[in-house]
């Protein structure tokens, strides 16, 4: 049973365009949503979160946009980068305080072309 | 890398055979975590643990045990192993002394049970 769907599985951009990974989760209880970005041979490593209090955190490039009535939230990189191919997974977790256990989505294979 | 190791980095057993994966972190954090990462699966939660000699199960915990008797070492263990168990573990650490509490990832193990 997948508590946090993602979507799409792999995506293609062109340099400078805008990627989007889409999440979507079931449980409410869930108030902690980090994104994570795992280059290929290495272990993920956080990118950025929110918290449901807020629909919209934006950190450089990166930007969560949160929806909680229709429990979903997405990831969107602006000005993509061929440094930005990676795989990007969505997590949740029901509280983001210590022994937090992180709900993951499938991942998606993002490529940025020249 | 984030202060967390794994040993070893690759390792090819047979059915049946008992398996140990390690994890050490260098800076006594409370929180440890075993993951598997599957295709098509994302990461999912194997044990993890709060404390020394405190573990919990996690989302996949069965055919699985882990042990911790110092605060910077985890270790995983696959009493008999399966070929349903070849995947790519990663090991993780909080420190629990913020709340988003990030988890920090090992360059994880690739396991390969034939």
């Amino acid at each position: 049973q997948q508590q946090v769907k993602q979507s799409p599985q792999s995506l293609i951009v062109q340099k400078g365009g805008i990627s989007i990974i889409n999440c979507a989760y079931e449980n409410t209880a869930f108030d902690y949503f980090p994104w994570y970005q795992q280059f290929p041979g290495k272990g993920p490593a956080l990118l950025i979160a929110i918290r449901p209090d807020v629909s919209e955190k934006k950190e450089g490039r990166f930007t969560i946009s949160f929806n909680k009535s229709a429990k979903q939230f997405s990831l969107h990189i602006m000005d993509s980068q061929p440094g930005d191919s990676a795989t990007y997974f969505c997590a949740a977790s029901i509280h983001g305080g210590g022994g937090n256990k992180l709900t993951f989505g499938t991942g998606t294979q993002l490529k940025v072309e020249l | 890398d984030a202060g967390i190791t794994q040993s070893p980095r690759h390792k090819v057993t047979e059915t049946g055979t008992p398996v140990t994966l390690r994890c050490h972190q260098t800076e006594n954090h409370r929180y440890m975590y075993w993951y598997r990462q599957d295709p098509g699966h994302g990461l999912r939660l194997i044990h993890y643990s709060y404390g020394v000699k405190d573990t919990d199960k996690g989302e996949v915990s069965d055919g699985y045990s882990v042990s911790r008797s110092k605060t910077e070492d985890f270790l995983l263990t696959l009493e008999s192993a399966t070929s349903s168990q070849t995947s790519v573990y990663f090991c993780a650490y909080s420190k629990g002394t913020s709340s988003p509490d990030t988890q920090y990832f090992g360059p994880g193990t690739r396991l390969t049970v034939l």
